[in-house]
């Protein structure tokens, strides 16, 4: 109930390509969906965030999907760029002062 | 806006002292700040969750005796481990939740902890 289903574990794309990961999750009661990039021995940075009132958010190059009633949302990464090679999270919580519940992770790797 | 700093980033103790982390939240108010423990190419494991002026919550099997938690104002948070063992060597983390929002969290750099 409480975990959140992230796919693939990892994802090699083509710089100039477009990525994508996806989670999926159980617990109807949550309601906040937020992404995290972590570089190697960095800190989770947060990337983007969605609530369920929308079913998409786009901030630059990166775009959450989100579907209600199939209880998914996934990362969108347009124009992917060397860079962009990290590690990302999904996450998701309910309303109030709880902790997060995370995905698994992704390993991205953007190839030239 | 919304940063988070840990200090050390990096500590080397010996087997059976004790070490103490601090997460500070730069430039907000978080009446909440949770810690974690990452292992490497693994995800975000849980600990404990700390409330500003109360005692922090553990999640199961991690044992508040070993790991003790410390939110002792708005902006700050302490982890000390105590009587470090070498399978305690991991990445600590420590996220901040803004007094204003309840949803959003911020993490901090991370302390690379090695028992020797």
């Amino acid at each position: 109930q409480q975990q959140v289903k992230q796919s693939p574990q990892s994802l090699i794309v083509q710089k100039g390509g477009i990525s994508i990961i996806n989670c999926a999750y159980e617990n109807t009661a949550f309601d906040y969906f937020p992404w995290y990039q972590q570089f190697p021995g960095k800190g989770p940075a947060l990337l983007i965030a969605i609530r369920p009132d929308v079913s998409e958010k786009k901030e630059g190059r990166f775009t959450i999907s989100f579907n209600k009633s199939a209880k998914q949302f996934s990362l969108h990464i347009m124009d992917s760029q060397p860079g962009d090679s990290a590690t990302y999270f999904c996450a998701a919580s309910p309303s109030g002062n709880t902790p997060l519940v995370f995905g698994k992770g992704t390993r991205l790797s953007v190839i030239a | 806006g919304a940063v988070v700093s840990q200090h050390p980033s990096r500590v080397i103790c010996k087997s059976g002292t004790s070490v103490k982390i601090e997460c500070r939240s730069l430039d907000f108010q978080a009446t909440t700040m949770f810690w974690y423990r990452q292992f490497p190419k693994q995800s975000l494991m849980l600990m404990a969750t700390s409330n500003e002026g109360s005692k922090a919550t553990y999640e199961q099997g991690v044992e508040k005796d070993k790991f003790l938690i410390n939110h002792a104002s708005l902006t700050l948070s302490t982890l000390t481990v105590t009587s470090a063992h070498p399978e305690d060597s991991s990445f600590y983390i420590c996220s901040a939740r803004p007094a204003r929002t309840s949803y959003e969290q911020y993490f901090g750099p991370g302390t690379r902890l090695t028992v020797t």
